[in-house]
């Protein structure tokens, strides 16, 4: 079993529409959660970290689920802009490396 | 933000030479500076963890006599591919952390593309 999961997409998604997706992660001592974006050809970007408590960052909302050990993100008001791969990360219990799950794919489409 | 780069962006050689990738943190001290690799459509793997002044820390089924990492100074990391072949073909991205132990912020290179013909 991979240590953090994504459905590879892709999510088709109107512009204007919301769109969700999760990540599970299999480690139950990980400590610090994040999504990146990453557009074709290029390198990761952090988009938000995820907090217990969950938390929004204008049309982006990640929330954390510890108990069933996934996080979540999901996109307000979508943009073309928006359209990319979207990484769940997850450190490990030690140390600051990141595992990164292998993506989920979202295409904004006007 | 804190900015990486990486040199080349883009490399093509021959089976069985040798390519160096440079690694630099331009406006900080990296004390750690990571190295990972990306096949298509796949996700970014970890392979090397170094800290200036000593020895890379390398991830399972990773050679460390064929990826050779070297951190000599605080901004500047070099991964040498050794007698490259055709499934070493990907795109290599460092990336560099300032922080202590606490801190998880990683800060990406642009990443090099390799191509192995």
């Amino acid at each position: 079993r991979k240590e953090v999961e994504q459905d590879p997409g892709p999510f088709n998604v109107p512009e204007g529409a919301t769109v969700a997706f999760n990540c599970t992660y299999s480690n139950s001592a990980s400590q610090s959660f994040f999504w990146y974006r990453q557009d074709c050809r290029k390198e990761p970007k952090l988009l938000m970290s995820v907090y217990s408590s969950g938390n929004e960052d204008g049309r982006f909302t990640a929330q954390l689920n510890r108990a069933s050990q996934y996080i979540s993100l999901l996109i307000r008001d979508s943009k073309l802009s928006d359209s990319a791969t979207y990484l769940c990360v997850v450190t490990k219990a030690a140390g600051n490396k990141l595992t990164f799950g292998g993506g989920t794919r979202v295409l904004v489409k006007p | 933000g804190a900015v990486v780069s990486q040199h080349p962006s883009r490399v093509i050689c021959k089976s069985g030479t040798s390519v160096k990738i440079e690694c630099r943190s331009l406006d900080f001290q990296a004390t750690t500076m990571f190295w990972y690799r990306q096949f298509p459509k796949q996700s970014l793997m970890l392979m090397a963890t170094s800290n200036e002044g000593s020895k890379a820390t390398y991830e399972q089924g990773v050679e460390k006599d064929k990826f050779l990492i070297n951190h000599a100074s605080l901004t500047l990391s070099t991964l040498t591919v050794t007698s490259a072949h055709p499934e070493d073909s990907s795109f290599y991205i460092c990336s560099a952390s300032g922080g202590t132990a606490i801190s998880y912020e990683q800060y990406f290179g642009p990443g090099t593309r390799l191509t192995v013909t």
